[in-house]
């Protein structure tokens, strides 16, 4: 299986500082990767797909990039709503595996 | 506009059974898999499998071999779980979620792009 190590596992920011969030795949995954955002209580938002994608309709301060092993979600200038579980997805074999998670909170 | 609407909160004893279902709207059901995804209280994602929803074929991630059974009826566009002999470790949020591709000419990238509200099911006598 895929092991996707992500960090760090939380995070806390002030309003408008840039935050990364960063997913490692334990073999290359040819940028299969997209990225989530759960809120406390809801299902998971997609936010970016094939590592760099935005998703339409989510804000363009959140960006993704990375390839082969390593790839990165950026959230330029934090903000109230940003704050969650945001998680990674491998979807270039099977099982899918997801990143641990990374909590995000405004200081 | 594109949904998946899950059924209800489920109470169950160990032992028992439960099916839970996930009605789309919104796209031609038959067009796009979906996918199964557990989530226990206060942990993360795992991937359970997915169903392709023009043949009706399962495929299971090897922690859901045998108790877990993914089916659908497509006349209603509606895909089901239903897991038996429930433990408690069963006692989880699953999600249902619709899948998607995209192809940049030379590479297909799979992901999950819209989402069921989840179904909390609990284990417990």
């Amino acid at each position: 299986d895929i092991q996707m190590t992500q960090s760090p596992p939380s995070l806390s920011a002030s309003l408008g500082e840039t935050v990364s969030i960063e997913c490692r795949a334990s073999e290359d995954i040819y940028s299969n990767l997209a990225w989530y955002q759960q809120k406390s209580g809801k299902s998971p938002q997609l936010l970016i797909y094939y590592a760099s994608s935005l998703q339409d309709g989510v804000p363009s301060r959140f960006s993704g990039s990375g390839s082969g092993t390593q790839y990165s979600l950026k959230i330029s200038g934090m903000q109230p709503e940003d704050e969650g579980v945001y998680y990674c997805l491998q979807g270039s074999k099977y099982p899918y595996t997801f990143g641990a998670g990374t909590k995000l909170e405004l200081k | 506009q594109i949904q998946l609407v899950q059924s209800g909160p489920e109470l169950k004893k160990p032992g028992e059974s439960v099916k839970i279902s996930c009605k789309a709207s919104g796209y031609t059901f038959t067009d796009y898999a979906m996918h199964w995804v557990k989530q226990a209280p206060g942990k993360g994602l795992k991937w359970m499998g997915w169903i392709n929803t023009y043949t009706g074929k399962p495929t299971y991630a090897d922690d859901f071999k045998g108790r877990f059974v993914f089916s659908l009826e497509a006349s209603a566009s509606t895909a089901n779980l239903q897991i038996s002999n429930l433990k408690n470790e069963d006692t989880a949020t699953y999600f249902c979620a619709r899948n998607q591709v995209n192809y940049d000419g030379t590479y297909y990238s799979y992901y999950f792009d819209y989402w069921g509200q989840g179904v909390m099911v609990t284990v417990s006598s």
